[in-house]
């Protein structure tokens, strides 16, 4: 079955940064995009972008242009995100999912806490 | 960036009723339209793509109906295990944007 299986939950610094991951198995990586999702309690959910896990190509929504870094690692089907310079306001749960018809699937999110 | 509105925020309702929710797109977005159902605690998890198509394993009280800028997520018997946020998804243009959210939970 598809499986979607993120890191733990991270406490970061503001002004740090965090890398997180989403490993898929159950299907042919390679064949669907994978998308990330932020959500918070005052914002509900946003799409960040997605990546081409063929191509490692990438669409970022302009908002988190030079907040969010999306890369794959084809060996061992996994996608990951990375966010930097980090605020309070990038406190969330992060979802990916991968895409068609949308997001089909999604893994179990990552709180994200920013902290000092 | 298509807006997507949600309506109502919340509602209350009994084991049994008949459930409408309404979620209206800024533009046109054809059929691009699924809905989630997101319990606590838990992921979104997606039963209506592409407006009307239930995905796998997901009850028959749940349909999914509209096009262009007006969609509708009905549940014909409402059942104890459906109190849950439930969100409209359009894909049809980047960025890619959820409506608000409609809360339901039983009286």
């Amino acid at each position: 079955q598809v499986q979607l299986q993120q890191s733990g939950a991270e406490l970061a610094k503001p002004g740090s940064s965090v890398k997180i991951s989403c490993k898929a198995s159950g299907y042919t990586f390679t064949s669907y995009y994978i998308s990330w999702i932020k959500q918070t309690t005052g914002q509900g959910l946003e799409y960040i972008g997605y990546i081409n896990t063929g191509s490692g190509g990438t669409n970022y929504n302009e908002k988190f242009k030079g907040k969010a870094t999306l890369t794959v690692d084809k060996s061992s089907s996994t996608a990951f995100m990375q966010l930097s310079s980090l605020t309070p306001d990038d406190s969330a749960v992060y979802y990916c999912a991968r895409l068609y018809g949308g997001c089909d699937y999604w893994g179990q999110g990552v709180m994200v806490t920013v902290s000092s | 960036n298509t807006v997507m509105t949600q309506s109502p925020t919340s509602m209350f309702t009994s084991v049994g009723d008949r459930v409408t929710m309404s979620c209206k797109a800024s533009q046109n977005v054809g059929i691009n339209v699924g809905w989630y159902q997101q319990k606590t605690g838990q992921s979104p998890k997606r039963l209506i793509y592409w407006a009307s198509n239930r995905d796998t394993g997901v009850p028959d009280r749940f349909t999914g109906s509209g096009s262009g800028t007006d969609f509708t997520l009905t549940i014909s018997n409402m059942q104890a295990e459906d109190p849950a946020i439930y969100y409209c998804l359009q894909h049809n243009s980047y960025p890619w944007t959820f409506g608000g959210g409609t809360k339901l939970e039983l009286k």
